[in-house]
């Protein structure tokens, strides 16, 4: 099955300052891949997705990168503000098959 | 924000205790999903179900058992708790067809379970 690798597990940044999360999944058939932020005492939320036929995204400060050949993809926050301060989790799937499998998480902290 | 509820949101038990786990959703999604969450492992798949009384096991799916009578209702079953299955347990749902589930999950706010 599908495994997904998340790094780092923590991530510090100065506010202002841009952050970037990566992950590896190894399963090529792959297509579909959403990021979710988790703020403290919550579920976790989508924030953006990305599908294998698109090689980038952006949605105002966040955007997501897809290199389908080395499979992986990233998470790119510019202008990090402390209320971006949250657990962010990266995951894949083929979509209409399997449930999503997620990576372990990466704890950001933005440092006012 | 989806209407999901999941109850209790806190429960304290002993091991051995049989302990469930509701989720109740009002969005008449098909999909819905357990997971768990802990430290240094992110979210596992406990078991989902992809319609009422069809449910599958998910990644981490020992010692524990589902039911979905009615399309809104997931329940979690721990037959007999023990202090590895203390977590925070999230509920999710999805939208979605007979061909598959839709990419977005919407999950509930979770229910922290110790077992003492």
């Amino acid at each position: 099955g599908e495994n997904v690798e998340q790094h780092p597990s923590t991530l510090s940044v100065q506010e202002g300052d841009s952050a970037v999360i990566k992950c590896t999944y190894s399963d090529s058939a792959s297509n579909y891949f959403p990021w979710y932020k988790q703020e403290l005492g919550k579920g976790p939320q989508l924030i953006i997705d990305i599908r294998s036929n698109v090689g980038e995204k952006k949605d105002q400060r966040i955007a997501v990168t897809l290199n389908k050949t080395a499979k992986h993809f990233s998470l790119h926050i510019t202008e990090t503000q402390p209320e971006d301060s949250a657990v962010y989790f990266c995951a894949a799937i083929i979509l209409g098959n399997t449930p999503l499998v997620f990576g372990k998480g990466t704890r950001l902290s933005v440092i006012a | 924000d989806a209407g999901i509820t999941q109850s209790p949101r806190h429960k304290v038990t002993e091991t051995g205790t049989p302990v469930t786990l509701r989720c109740h959703q009002t969005e008449n999604h098909r999909y819905m999903y357990w997971y768990r969450q802990d430290p240094g492992h992110g979210l596992r798949l406990i078991h989902y179900s992809y319609g009422v009384k069809d449910t599958d096991k998910g990644e981490v799916s020992d010692g524990y058992s589902v039911s979905r009578s009615k399309t809104e209702d997931f329940l979690l079953t721990l037959e007999s708790a023990t202090s590895s299955q203390t977590s925070v347990y999230f509920c999710a749902i999805s939208g979605g067809f007979a061909g598959g589930p839709t990419g977005e999950l919407f999950f509930g706010e979770g229910s922290r379970l110790t077992v003492l």
